[in-house]
């Protein structure tokens, strides 16, 4: 089945700084690839997706970048502000109505 | 947007009862529903997917008799923990993807579920 390994596992940068966490995913037919912002005691919140016909996906500071080829895809968040500190996970999704496959997370913290 | 309501947002029981936890798509046809649980510090773990008017699929190591699932209507989903004990401790949470096209999946706030 799929497997989705994300890096790193925590993350600290400075406010206005940029921050980029990496995902890979293992099974060539996953086709949909959404990124989740967590905050404490709360439901994961989709911040930007991609699927694989795209190759950059672009809202804001934040934008995703998918590379089919090499199995991977990142997020990248310009301009980092306190609020953006959270857990981020990626998922990757083989088709149809199929549950996503998490990463691990990252832990974002941005020092004002 | 979407909207999933998941209630209760917490919960506490005594060991042995049983709780159960409510999902609500709001503005569309949940056709599949999908349920998770996340130990502090870690990823979300399907547990299990739901088909409305269908059982449910459970992954392995999750056990049906304990985790029951309904999903009866279009709009509501519904996992009740039986017999629970403190292992069962967790933060639950439910996600639902419409039928109708591909237009994403929509998580509820999630139930922490604290057994005593």
């Amino acid at each position: 089945g799929e497997n989705v390994e994300q890096h790193p596992s925590t993350l600290s940068v400075q406010e206005g700084d940029s921050a980029v966490i990496k995902c890979t995913y293992s099974d060539s037919a996953s086709n949909y690839f959404p990124w989740y912002k967590q905050e404490l005691g709360k439901g994961p919140q989709l911040i930007i997706d991609i699927r694989s016909n795209v190759g950059e996906k672009k809202d804001q500071r934040i934008a995703v970048t998918l590379n089919k080829t090499a199995k991977h895809f990142s997020l990248h968040i310009t301009e980092t502000q306190p609020e953006d500190s959270a857990v981020y996970f990626c998922a990757a999704r083989k088709g149809g109505n199929t549950p996503l496959v998490f990463g691990k997370g990252t832990r974002l913290s941005v020092i004002a | 947007g979407a909207v999933v309501s998941q209630h209760p947002s917490w919960v506490i029981c005594k060991s042995g009862t049983s709780v159960k936890i409510e999902c609500r798509s709001l503005d569309f046809q949940a056709t599949t529903m999908f349920w998770y649980r996340q130990f502090p510090k870690q990823s979300l773990m399907l547990m299990a997917t739901s088909n409305e008017g269908s059982k449910a699929t459970y992954e392995q190591g999750v056990e049906k008799d304990k985790f029951l699932i309904n999903h009866a209507s279009l709009t509501l989903s519904t996992l009740t923990v039986t017999s629970a004990h403190p292992e069962d401790s967790s933060f639950y949470i439910c996600s639902a993807t419409s039928g109708q096209g591909f237009s994403g999946y929509t998580f509820g706030s999630g139930t922490r579920l604290t057994v005593v």
